[in-house]
């Protein structure tokens, strides 16, 4: 299994400020996610944060609201930026382990103003 | 579009019954299945992965999995207060690295 951290663990913010949610692995993994959460609704894809290149984003997400770096193995980061209302949400980081089984970070709660 | 469904409940079991959750999905090219359980205000945690069909015994926990017919189960006995939660299904397609996720059965087990 991979253990798995974030921070920060909740924040509120103001609307058109950015917010940087870092995600640490305990050990290298090779794919990496972020979700988002929203009340009461499932998990959806923002993108798979890809270890030297830029992340791959799915459809409706896109790098200048969601930036997203990976500089190694075991860490990335999601910005959340220029935010709004509609971004809150829970954002939870995800990686693979080695037999390719996703695990969970705690999530970061964000609740934008 | 490639989905999975599941009934979004609540589903309330009486505690020490067997709770019986079902997903189905539309991809046949679907090869690993997993179940989560999630909590309020909680991640989501992995409880079960299953990869053939028949029958995948964990503790309490049994997956069921029948790819003719699409769909995947988790039973859970002898069902305890401690077990109501969010179950989400998740499906991950051979050669790909998406999960895809049901919208998830909340499960409610009366004391």
């Amino acid at each position: 299994s991979a253990v798995i951290s974030q921070k920060p663990s909740r924040d509120i913010c103001q609307r058109g400020t950015s917010l940087t949610i870092q995600c640490q692995v305990d050990s290298q993994v090779t794919m990496m996610f972020w979700y988002r959460q929203q009340p009461g609704q499932s998990l959806t894809l923002i993108a798979t944060a890809n270890q030297g290149s830029e992340a791959t984003y799915e459809s409706g997400f896109v790098i200048d609201k969601f930036p997203i770096s990976r500089p190694n193995l075991t860490f990335s980061t999601l910005t959340v930026s220029n935010m709004s209302p509609e971004d809150s949400s829970i954002y939870l980081c995800s990686a693979w382990d080695r037999e390719e089984t996703q695990y969970f970070g705690p999530g970061t709660r964000l609740l934008v103003l | 579009q490639k989905e999975v469904e599941q009934n979004s409940g609540p589903l309330s079991v009486p505690e020490g019954a067997i709770a019986s959750l079902n997903c189905t999905y539309s991809d046949r090219g679907s090869q690993s299945f997993f179940w989560y359980r999630q909590y309020s205000g909680k991640s989501p945690e992995l409880i079960m992965s299953i990869y053939s069909n028949g029958d995948k015994e964990d503790g309490r926990f049994t997956a069921q999995l029948n790819k003719a017919s699409q769909y995947v189960s988790l039973l859970i006995r002898d069902s305890q207060p401690s077990d109501s939660a969010t179950y989400l299904c998740a499906v991950n397609t051979e050669g790909t690295y998406k999960y895809i996720f049901g919208t998830g059965t909340r499960l409610k087990v009366l004391a």
